[in-house]
């Protein structure tokens, strides 16, 4: 079954250092990659996709992520962290019928 | 351009009873997909429907079923609710017939508690 993997579940950074939130997928002819992210009580805001035309994909608020296929990873970056980024991470596949497939999420925290 | 929207925002059930939700569609959107996110763990796909008709289903009991609408509005229903139903039930829209990898957006769910 096609899956992916959030290799932590907490991640905690200081305001204005780099962010770093690690995600490998299960192996495929082209996976599509998603990362949203969840503030508190809220649903899911797309941060980014990976739809194989660039494997560096920009997303909002100053994210990106790298599609490396040889290391089947697709690592969420950031390099310096707000306050405001403290929330719910997730890394998303699209499988062949549309269906979206979760990670196990990581919460990231801000300090000051 | 009115995003993804769902009503009620929040809601409160027993044991046994039934509970309809609802979802709108991004505008331009036709094609909904429903998601059950228990407390602390990632969203899990229930099923998706596009013209009307449930094309993908996710591993949840025949309890949960739904409907679409000419309109492309959708319901989740859940027959004789138990306690493990209580969760955040989202929906997200997308359009088929735009590239594979098409993206779906999400509504802020429905809070569910089953008492």
């Amino acid at each position: 079954a096609q899956s992916v993997t959030q290799l932590d579940s907490h991640v905690s950074v200081s305001e204005g250092t780099p962010v770093l939130l690690r995600c490998n997928y299960s192996s495929s002819y082209s996976p599509s990659l998603f990362w949203y992210v969840q503030h508190p009580n809220k649903g899911l805001q797309l941060l980014l996709k990976y739809t194989s035309a660039a494997t560096l994909v920009k997303g909002i608020n100053g994210f990106e992520a790298e599609f490396k296929k040889s290391e089947t990873s697709f690592h969420l970056t950031k390099p310096s962290a707000h306050m405001s980024d403290a929330a719910e991470y997730f890394c998303v596949r699209s499988g062949s019928a549309r269906q979206l497939t979760f990670g196990s999420g990581t919460q990231l925290t801000v300090l000051p | 351009d009115a995003g993804v929207t769902q009503s009620p925002t929040h809601l409160i059930k027993t044991r046994g009873q039934q509970v309809t939700l609802r979802c709108s569609p991004k505008s331009g959107h036709d094609t909904v997909s429903w998601y059950q996110q228990a407390l602390g763990q990632g969203p899990q796909f229930i099923f998706q429907y596009y013209e009307e008709e449930e094309r993908q289903r996710g591993n949840f009991p025949d309890r949960f079923s739904g409907h679409q609408f000419p309109n492309y509005s959708s319901e989740l229903n859940v027959n004789a609710l138990l306690l493990g139903d209580s969760a955040l039930y989202l929906c997200a829209s997308s359009l088929v017939g735009a590239k594979r990898a098409d993206t779906q957006y999400f509504g802020p769910g429905t809070r569910l508690t089953v008492l």
